[in-house]
């Protein structure tokens, strides 16, 4: 069964705007990680965020985590036509040998 | 950064016959791969994990004897989908754990007429 579930299901923004997705989750965690991808390819992994953890940041992306109420938050600053991707969060769940359970991702369209 | 690489990219087989697709880690050494199939506009799925030398797990529902899946070394695992149908048409990605971190690969495109 899925572990994570993003909204929205689909964004759709202005080249320069904010993207915000969001990531819910119901286990406890080791670490949660987003992935991008694009259509027909695999996946790039963007972030990993630790369950210890309460925000990252690397470049434009900013994550955020909050174990209590099981939620994550990715953060697109200054959008770019090329973030349309897929977006995806991963739970590492605790006791679960690293396996990755994913959300169903989120469709970011940026237009130019 | 650790690159991982699969083999095909796509394939096109008959339904019936049995296709391999191949898993490497380039640069690192995977004691763990995973393998995941990805339905259209769906998300990820884990079908097993693999460890090297031993028997893959598979998650519930996937069918050991269907998908087979060697991991014969620290850079390589093979799926092979045996009597391929229609059904089993996905696009097939493994992914190699190195660290706290899963790297995949590009992903096979699988079409089983």
């Amino acid at each position: 069964s899925q572990q994570g579930e993003e909204d929205p299901q689909a964004l759709s923004i202005q080249e320069g705007e904010n993207a915000t997705m969001n990531c819910s989750y119901k286990t406890s965690i080791n670490n949660l990680q987003w992935y991008r991808q694009n259509s027909g390819r695999g996946l790039v992994h963007l972030i990993l965020i630790r369950s210890n953890e309460r925000e990252k940041h690397s470049g434009r992306l900013r994550v955020t985590l909050d174990t209590s109420k099981k939620s994550s938050s990715l953060l697109i600053t200054a959008s770019r036509a090329a973030d349309t991707a897929s977006y995806f969060c991963a739970t590492d769940r605790t006791g679960a040998n690293s396996k990755l359970t994913f959300g169903k991702g989120i469709t970011l369209s940026v237009r130019p | 950064g650790a690159v991982v690489s699969q083999h095909p990219s796509w394939v096109i087989c008959k339904s019936g016959t049995s296709v391999k697709i191949e898993c490497r880690s380039l640069d690192f050494q995977a004691t763990t791969m995973f393998w995941y199939r990805q339905f259209p506009k769906q998300s990820l799925m884990l079908m097993a994990t693999s460890n090297e030398g031993s028997k893959a797990t598979y998650e519930q529902g996937v069918e050991k004897d269907k998908f087979l899946i060697n991991h014969a070394s620290l850079t390589l695992s093979t799926l092979t989908v045996t009597s391929a149908h229609p059904e089993d048409s996905s696009f097939y990605i493994c992914s190699a754990k190195w660290g706290y971190e899963q790297y995949f690969g590009p992903g096979t495109r699988l079409t089983v007429t």
